[in-house]
């Protein structure tokens, strides 16, 4: 069955500290893994997308990795600040041609606090 | 910058009603999805377009209906709401290539009552 699981479902962190996010996928065939960040009210916003040969990406604080072997992929957020609050989703495409689709994780719920 | 609108931030509407919830994008994307969003349920596909009056049932595509007679619009319509499809809509679009990324509207809160 083709699925993605996140973890931890919430993560409370102090301000200024790192945190590390977890996906594992079980979606096959693979071609890329996405993580999205969406804040209360609002629809998710692309933070990075990771293909087969990359093993890890960066955009500013956030930095993505990806074990293609061990179908795992994290996503590291270095030195917080109170806007990174918000819950963040790992999607896995599946399907090929006009019936690709999107799996998604239930998402990590994070917390940064002053 | 690419765009999505929905047509309503809020709405409120009630049980047997008729709803159209209206979508539209601007970057020429093929594909065009509806989302819904509950707690502890991630967000779930009710239908994907590909193309103009091209239309895939989703996950959950029961008490739904979609319309695609343009490539920058789609419609969702609950065709007699009830109090259970009160939740979080959210429209994206997307190219058709396998990296294309999905932009997403600001989604639509939607309360049956």
């Amino acid at each position: 069955k083709n699925q993605v699981e996140q973890s931890p479902q919430s993560l409370i962190i102090l301000e200024g500290k790192n945190c590390t996010l977890q996906c594992n996928y079980t979606v096959s065939p693979f071609s890329n893994l996405r993580w999205y960040k969406q804040d209360t009210g609002r629809g998710p916003v692309s933070l990075t997308i990771m293909t087969f040969s990359e093993n890890t990406k960066s955009n500013g604080r956030y930095t993505a990795t990806l074990d293609a072997d061990t179908k795992q992929s994290s996503l590291h957020i270095t030195a917080s600040q109170l806007s990174d609050s918000a819950s963040y989703i790992c999607v896995v495409p599946f399907g090929a041609g006009n019936n690709r689709k999107l799996i998604w994780g239930l998402g990590t719920s994070l917390a940064v606090n002053p | 910058d690419v765009k999505v609108t929905q047509s309503s931030r809020y709405l409120v509407k009630r049980t047997g009603e008729k709803v159209f919830l209206e979508c539209v994008q601007d970057m020429d994307h093929e594909n065009m999805f509806w989302y819904r969003q509950d707690p502890g349920l991630g967000l779930r596909l009710i239908y994907f377009s590909y193309d103009v009056k091209m239309k895939e049932k989703g996950d959950i595509p029961e008490g739904y209906s979609v319309s695609r007679e343009k490539k920058e619009r789609f419609s969702l319509i609950l065709e007699s709401a009830s109090t259970n499809q009160t939740s979080m809509y959210l429209c994206a679009s997307s190219f058709r290539e396998a990296r294309s990324e999905a932009f997403f509207g600001q989604g639509t809160r939607l309360t049956v009552v």
